[in-house]
């Protein structure tokens, strides 16, 4: 089956840094979401994005699926943003969604 | 509703009893997925269910696991003769589409096998 990676697997920043968080998968996949889980467990919906670029806010995401990864950028974090981040690909031929790795992201004040 | 609804969100049960969980979807969302989280771990599929059949159901671990779902509305994950490895936190998506739109996830219901 599809195997999907994210990097890094952990990632400590102080407050007001930005980052890039990868997600590489082996297969070609039809969509492609990523969420923020909540220190309380809660999936979070960022970005719906099979293919693209887009900006929301201090976020934006691109997934080039030719290529078989997304990328998330994260500008001037905040404690807020610590968690765990995942991203979900719904590979072709296919009717679900598989999770990646996830990457937990510690955000200091 | 407004949003996905679990219930309930926290259940410990004695090994070996049965569990049902519950899950109610978007209003309108034909498409219902169940995942599994252990503890520090990412999320496995379970099951999903387009309407009230269920095209796709390699990821259940057993066959201790079921689930049904009436129509295009609640589901229920059962898990017969609990065991402690079934613990863990499960997990509810809707989409509009199978695997084709934006799927939302429940807050989880929060499972421990004593």
């Amino acid at each position: 089956g599809i195997q999907v990676e994210q990097s890094p697997p952990d990632l400590i920043l102080q407050e007001g840094a930005n980052s890039t968080l990868r997600c590489n998968f082996s297969d070609s996949v039809n969509n492609l979401q990523w969420f923020h889980q909540n220190p309380w467990g809660q999936l979070i919906n960022l970005f719906y994005i099979p293919s693209g670029t887009k900006q929301n806010g201090r976020l934006s995401a691109t997934t080039v699926a030719t290529e078989r990864y997304s990328l998330l950028y994260i500008s001037s974090s905040q404690t807020t943003d610590s968690g765990v981040y995942f991203c979900a690909v719904a590979p072709t031929g296919t009717y679900k969604y598989i999770f990646g790795t996830g990457t937990r992201l510690k955000v200091l004040a | 509703g407004a949003g996905v609804s679990q219930s309930p969100s926290n259940k410990v049960t004695e090994k070996g009893k049965d569990v049902e969980l519950r899950c109610d979807p978007i209003s309108g969302h034909t498409a219902l997925y169940w995942y599994r989280q252990r503890l520090g771990q990412g999320l496995e599929f379970l099951i999903y269910f387009q309407g009230n059949s269920a095209p796709d159901k390699s990821g259940l671990p057993s066959d201790r696991f079921s689930a049904e779902r009436t129509g295009e509305s609640v589901s229920t994950l059962t898990i017969q003769r609990t065991q402690q490895e079934d613990s863990a936190v499960y997990l509810c998506a809707s989409s509009l589409g199978a695997g084709l739109t934006e799927a939302f996830f429940g807050q989880g219901t929060r499972l421990t096998v004593v």
